[in-house]
């Protein structure tokens, strides 16, 4: 019941850019996104909402196409600090994470 | 300051024992979630609860038990630790079920020998 993300991990330049998708089985009320840095707690990028819109945060943004349950995490010009990883979150009345994806930003 | 606190880091336990995983958070929030985290497998979601003494499972709640007696705690509890439940174990909570971004502790790392 996870959600299922793609790529499992990428590595760029900086100021490249990257996508990082997600998609659902299930029908979802929103999607969330979390980037978690080493040793740290996952932080809250984002959250989605029904209705296809898009979100962002600094140069990082999102959208939710609702009919096809997917999610797509939109990196521009890639910053050292955007290393971590990504999970998106599938939210009905629970929430259920992705694998999630590495992403390596080198300078 | 928002805040979720798990009560211990670093546990290292031994096969058979009892281990009890606790999170207590200050916002009021009426949701509460236990994830595992493990490499390349997410964060699968344990256990979470609506309210006090409500509970529903996850995608892998067996070995797991949870106990939710007053809103602002929610203990996870392995009745019989195993050592394929050595993992990092992440708690977090949120004011919506429904579009509420979820904040989370720490993390405690559970070794069991």
């Amino acid at each position: 019941q996870q959600p299922v993300q793609s790529p499992q991990a990428v590595i760029l330049r900086e100021g490249e850019d990257a996508v990082i998708n997600c998609s659902s089985s299930k029908a979802l009320y929103s999607v969330h996104w979390y980037r978690q840095k080493h040793g740290e707690a996952p932080v809250f990028l984002m959250i989605l909402l029904k209705g296809g819109e898009q979100k962002g945060h600094e140069k990082i943004s999102a959208s939710f196409n609702e009919k096809k349950q997917q999610s797509s995490l939109y990196l521009t010009a890639s910053q050292l600090s955007y290393s971590g990883t990504y999970f998106c979150g599938a939210n009905n009345n629970d929430m259920r994470f992705g694998a999630g994806t590495r992403l390596t930003v080198k300078p | 300051d928002v805040k979720v606190t798990q009560s211990s880091r670093y546990l290292v336990k031994r096969t058979g024992e009892k281990v009890f995983l606790e999170c207590v958070q200050d916002m009021d929030h009426e949701n509460m979630f236990w994830y595992r985290q493990d490499p390349g497998l997410g964060l699968r979601l344990i256990y979470f609860s609506y309210d006090v003494k409500m509970k529903e499972k996850g995608d892998i709640p067996e070995g797991y038990s949870v106990s939710r007696e007053k809103k602002e705690r929610f203990s996870l509890i392995l009745e019989s630790a195993s050592t394929n439940q050595t993992s990092m174990y992440l708690c977090a909570s949120s004011f919506l079920a429904r579009g509420g971004e979820l904040f989370f502790g720490e993390g405690s790392r559970l070794t069991v020998l």
